[in-house]
Order: C-alpha cells, then structure tokens, then sequence
C-alpha cells in the first residue's frame, strides 16, 4: 500500500495562476479531506468528502474548490491563486477514528 | 466554533525526562485525538481519546470530558520524541469529520 499520495510535492505560482493538488488513496477508505497548515498553527479543514459524489465545506474553503468522482481521488483546485494561499496543504483519508496523512505539498504565490 | 488551546507553546528536554502537555477545549466534542509531526513534516495518528485514559508504550494519554481537557504523557524522552504535538477536537455529528486543531506543542529532545 502506497497510503495517501500528493503530488507535487512543492510549488510556486503566481498570483492570478490556478492549479490542482492530487491527492489519492490506496486504502478504499470513504472520509478524505483537505488541510492547510500555516507557520505556527495548526491545521485547519479546507474541505472533505464522505464518499465519492459527497463533498462539504470546512473551516477555510473560499478559494478552493474540490470534487471526488471516485473513491481513490480528492483533487484540490485553487481557481486564482492569492499570496494568503502560500502554505502547505496535507490530504488525509480516514478510517473509524484514525487520520492517515500524505507528505504535504509546499505552495508558495508570488 | 470549537477553540481548542495547548499549552506549553514549546517545551525543551533532556532524553529521558518526562514531559506532560496539555489541551483545553472551549465546548463539549465527542471526537478528541492527539498527533505527532516529526521535523520533516509528516503527521502520525497518536490516540483517538474522547474519554478515559490509553496508553501505547511510553505515551499514554488522558482525557476528562466533563472538564473539557486532555493530557498527554511521554515517558524517558527520545530525541525521536521531537517534533510538534497537536490535538484536535470535534462535536457532534460530524465530530470525526470536521476536526479543530490546537496550534500545537513543539517539543525538543536534545541528547
């Protein structure tokens, strides 16, 4: 099992430029979501799925959009990227109680 | 919302000391967990403890409910211990899905 998967691993955009974050799991767990972590903090819920077709908002989900057409995949896309966007974004799936977590991307807008 | 607060802040040892570190919630969650993220980043499920008390080896954690806090407890520190220690916490239900993080303790375990 290669877990949870993101790819990439860094990134630098500038401001206006969008792109998606991958994220996909080998586990056929149902509950995946997306997290930023700022320097300092915690992390904080940008937006999660309870199965494929079922998407909610979290925490801090303006700027970001997500979809999950299959169990295995929950791409992040951010539209316009904004400097207050650069952090590094964790994709977890979950099974029961336990959060499995993927290495994190870096994002830095310029 | 759910705030949830850690403390300390930051905390620095010797191997082999024990340390203690706290969570405070400000409302009732059903949903409670601790995590570790080791200096290169990646995070690592801990305990799910929403009440009662686990252990797993030289951690083990504590959680009263009814006062709306959590302890965790690392035994004989390891410099492998490092790193930064967050709980999270969430209510009703959609308490597993939709968690709150602390800001977190960062621990240093010098040799």
């Amino acid at each position: 099992n290669a877990g949870v998967t993101q790819t990439p691993k860094f990134q630098v955009l500038k401001t206006g430029q969008s792109m998606t974050l991958q994220c996909a799991q080998d586990m056929n767990h149902e509950y995946m979501s997306w997290y930023r972590q700022d320097p300092g903090m915690g992390l904080r819920l940008i937006h999660y799925s309870v199965g494929a077709g079922i998407t909610d908002q979290g925490e801090v989900p303006n700027g970001y959009n997500v979809s999950r057409s299959t169990t295995e995949d929950f791409p992040l896309r951010l539209l316009s990227a904004a400097p207050s966007q650069t952090s590094v974004y964790f994709c977890a799936s979950r099974h029961a109680y336990e959060q499995y977590f993927g290495p994190g991307t870096r994002l830095t807008v310029t | 919302g759910i705030q949830v607060e850690q403390s300390p802040p930051d905390l620095i040892l010797q191997e082999g000391a024990n340390s203690t570190l706290r969570c405070n919630f400000s409302d009732s969650v059903n949903n409670l967990q601790w995590f570790h993220q080791n200096p290169w980043g990646q995070l690592i499920n801990l305990f799910y403890i929403p009440s009662g008390t686990k252990q797993n080896g030289r951690l083990s954690a504590t959680t009263v409910a009814t006062e709306r806090y959590s302890l965790l407890y690392i035994s004989s520190s390891q410099t492998t211990d490092s790193g930064v220690y967050f709980c999270a916490g969430g209510g009703g239900v959609q308490g597993a899905q939709k968690l709150v993080f602390g800001q977190g303790t960062r621990l240093t375990i010098n040799p």
